[in-house]
């Protein structure tokens, strides 16, 4: 069973700040990470998909790291603004060999900007 | 391009029941992803179908299964409910030739189904 941990679980943070949080995952049959951004009665909502060791990703404030020999990825958002309220969640895909694999999800980031 | 849509939005069932939830594919995908999301945890992965064949399939019970159809719509149905399925259900359309896309998964917005 595959385990992928994010943390902190639930995040405040002011609006302006900048804030990062984690996602822990194998380190063994890595094949790509995804973030995936999820507000509340919406549908979750591709950030980045990272496949090499050393990426980084960015998309305006938002930007992503990915360190596969070690099994982690960190999210950053700069200048913290209302709308990035939401659940970020990672998921990690394993190399099958071909081989059909779903994603492995964390539990997420509950992200709360405070006006 | 029509996104992911997923029917009905809630339903409730009781214990013992069959349910069928549907999705319809976001338009150009061939492939499709269900998860399920029960509280305080992840979406867990229950299974792909691709050309209408199951490709895949997470660590869910027989009773849970599915179907893909030419238009690449979907269904999953859940035979002989317990009160630990309830959850949100969601499903993911993807293209699975696209090389480069490394199963990147489009969502729709879940079906919350609650067991009574």
């Amino acid at each position: 069973i595959l385990n992928v941990e994010q943390s902190p679980q639930s995040l405040h943070v002011q609006e302006g700040d900048s804030t990062n949080f984690t996602c822990s995952f194998p380190s063994s049959n890595f094949y790509a990470l995804h973030w995936y951004r999820w507000e509340t009665a919406k549908s979750p909502e591709a950030l980045f998909v990272m496949t090499l060791n050393g990426d980084e990703k960015k998309k305006g404030r938002i930007s992503a790291t990915l360190n596969t020999k070690e099994g982690y990825s960190y999210l950053y958002i700069k200048g913290s603004q209302p709308e990035d309220s939401a659940t970020y969640l990672c998921a990690f895909l394993s190399y099958s060999g071909g081989g059909a694999d779903g994603l492995t999800f964390g539990k997420g980031t509950h992200l709360i900007i405070q006006p | 391009e029509t996104g992911v849509t997923q029917s009905p939005t809630h339903l409730i069932k009781t214990r013992g029941q069959q349910v069928t939830l549907r999705c319809s594919s976001q338009s150009g995908h061939n492939t499709v992803s269900w998860y399920q999301q029960a509280l305080g945890q992840g979406p867990q992965f229950i299974f792909q179908y691709y050309r209408e064949e199951e490709n895949g399939r997470g660590n869910f019970p027989p009773r849970f299964s599915g179907l893909q159809f030419p238009n690449y719509s979907s269904e999953l149905n859940v035979n002989a409910l317990e009160l630990d399925d309830s959850a949100l259900y969601l499903c993911a359309s993807s293209s699975l030739a696209d090389a480069q896309n490394y199963n990147e998964q489009f969502f729709g917005p879940g079906t919350r189904l609650t067991v009574l």
